[in-house]
């Protein structure tokens, strides 16, 4: 069981804007920690999508955007193309057990 | 442009080690700014932190693997090392190498290998 929550699954058809949501605890995203997102598209390793919550690598569309607000962030896609259809992983920092680097269970974008 | 390869056996009997080496080409391991880390993801899974090593050989690792992870590093031939004792068939994954973009665990991972898939089996 991951220690941050995301929705198994969301979906979407073309040109709509989807929302997957990554749910923490008071002592990751609660407390302050950054958020990051990545994107796994099938058979190859993730790629970082947004960093520190809301800022995009260069190479990122700014159809991909973040936010976070108190123990909640979320990553939106707007204008949904073919291509996005992936899995979706949020990351986090985890003050308790001494520190550790969590993952949210990752969630599966279908564009329908 | 950075790179980062895994690399080691690809089948471990249960009760083994798994052993495996990332050599960083494009940059040196040896720069202070950055973790160097192993992310693993089980067949249909998520991604699970198993650590991260700065280069002067200060480890972090994830509280519920510490007991069976040693992470190593070489800047000599700027490489960093994964080892996992006692393995079962729920160690049987897909491990990636991973860069930090900051010495920080509050950072994000900025550049991934391509990853290798360890299979635990008799």
């Amino acid at each position: 069981q991951s220690v941050l929550t995301q929705p198994p699954s969301v979906s979407g058809a073309p040109g709509q804007r989807v929302t997957i949501s990554c749910t923490g605890i008071p002592s990751n995203i609660g407390a302050g920690y950054d958020v990051h997102w990545y994107q796994q598209l099938p058979g190859t390793a993730p790629k970082l999508l947004i960093y520190h919550n809301n800022n995009r690598p260069s190479g990122v569309p700014d159809r991909f955007s973040g936010s976070k607000s108190g123990t909640s962030a979320s990553l939106a896609i707007s204008g949904l193309q073919a291509e996005d259809e992936a899995d979706y992983y949020c990351q986090s920092y985890d003050s308790s057990l001494g520190g550790e680097v969590v993952f949210g269970g990752g969630t599966k974008l279908t564009v329908l | 442009q950075l790179h980062l390869q895994e690399s080691g056996p690809g089948l471990v009997k249960p009760s083994g080690t798994l052993s495996l080496t990332c050599t960083v080409s494009g940059g040196s391991i040896s720069m202070g700014a950055f973790y160097w880390s192993w992310i693993r993801q089980p067949p249909g899974k998520g991604l699970e932190w198993m650590g991260s090593i700065y280069y002067l050989g200060y480890t972090y690792d994830n509280p519920f693997l510490r007991s069976r992870v040693t992470l190593s590093i070489d800047t000599s031939r700027n490489q960093f090392s994964l080892n996992l004792n006692s393995v079962s068939a729920t160690d049987t994954a897909v491990y990636y190498c991973v860069r930090q973009a900051q010495s920080n665990l509050d950072y994000q991972f900025d550049h991934w290998g391509q990853g290798m898939l360890v299979t635990v089996s008799s």
